[in-house]
């Protein structure tokens, strides 16, 4: 059974600051997803990583996946309140369907 | 081009009612997902249809029922709501294959079962 667990569940931080949120799964897969919620809002994808090594950057956000160890990580880089939101990271089951597995969340808020 | 839309955005059931959640896409995406999501947790997988005319379960299946006679739409039904059912659902599509290779996800529905 694939298992997705994020850290830390809860991130209170200031803005300038720098901080990195932590997404290991328990099995085998080619792909992973980071997204973003907002409070009472739908999931906006922020980004896709297809291969081991792969690296992506929007703005003050990056994501990297080490599919060796099977670890992603979303860093954050001076921060700014508009980055506080729920970030989940999602992981794609080699099989039909290619059904996602989601991390519990990361809530990430940033204060002035 | 809505994306993805949900039917209805609110909706408060007593319990044993039934109802049906209709997802509603417009991207022509071949896949389509049900999830729940409760209070300070990540979203599970309900139910699933990889194309027109089929389904298949996710991991939390037990007391719903979906249907996929169309392409664009997705329903799911509750045949006896129950307060476990309270959450809110999101329905998500994708297209198979590069470069829009990402689930993109509708607006909720926020079901309350008393």
């Amino acid at each position: 059974e694939l298992k997705v667990e994020q850290n830390p569940l809860f991130l209170s931080m200031q803005e300038g600051k720098n901080y990195t949120i932590y997404c290991n799964y328990s099995t085998t897969s080619d792909r992973l997803y980071w997204y973003r919620q907002d409070p009472g809002k739908s999931l906006e994808s922020l980004f896709v990583l297809l291969s081991n090594g792969a690296v992506k950057q929007e703005g003050r956000l990056m994501a990297s996946l080490d599919t060796k160890a099977r670890l992603s990580t979303l860093h954050i880089t001076a921060a700014v309140h508009d980055l506080s939101a729920t970030y989940f990271c999602a992981v794609q089951r080699n099989n039909a369907g290619n059904m996602l597995t989601f991390g519990g969340g990361t809530r990430l808020m940033v204060k002035p | 081009n809505a994306g993805v839309t949900q039917t209805p955005k609110f909706r408060v059931l007593k319990t044993g009612q039934s109802m049906t959640l209709l997802c509603a896409q417009d991207m022509n995406h071949e896949y389509m997902y049900w999830y729940r999501q409760d209070p300070g947790m990540g979203l599970r997988l309900i139910h699933y249809s990889v194309g027109e005319g089929t389904t298949a379960k996710g991991e939390v299946p037990d007391g719903y029922n979906v249907s996929r006679l169309k392409k664009q739409n997705f329903l799911l039904g509750l045949e006896s709501a129950a307060p476990s059912q309270t959450s809110v659902y999101f329905c998500a599509s994708r297209y198979q294959g590069p470069p829009t290779d990402t689930q993109y996800f509708g607006p909720g529905t926020r079901l309350t079962v008393l």
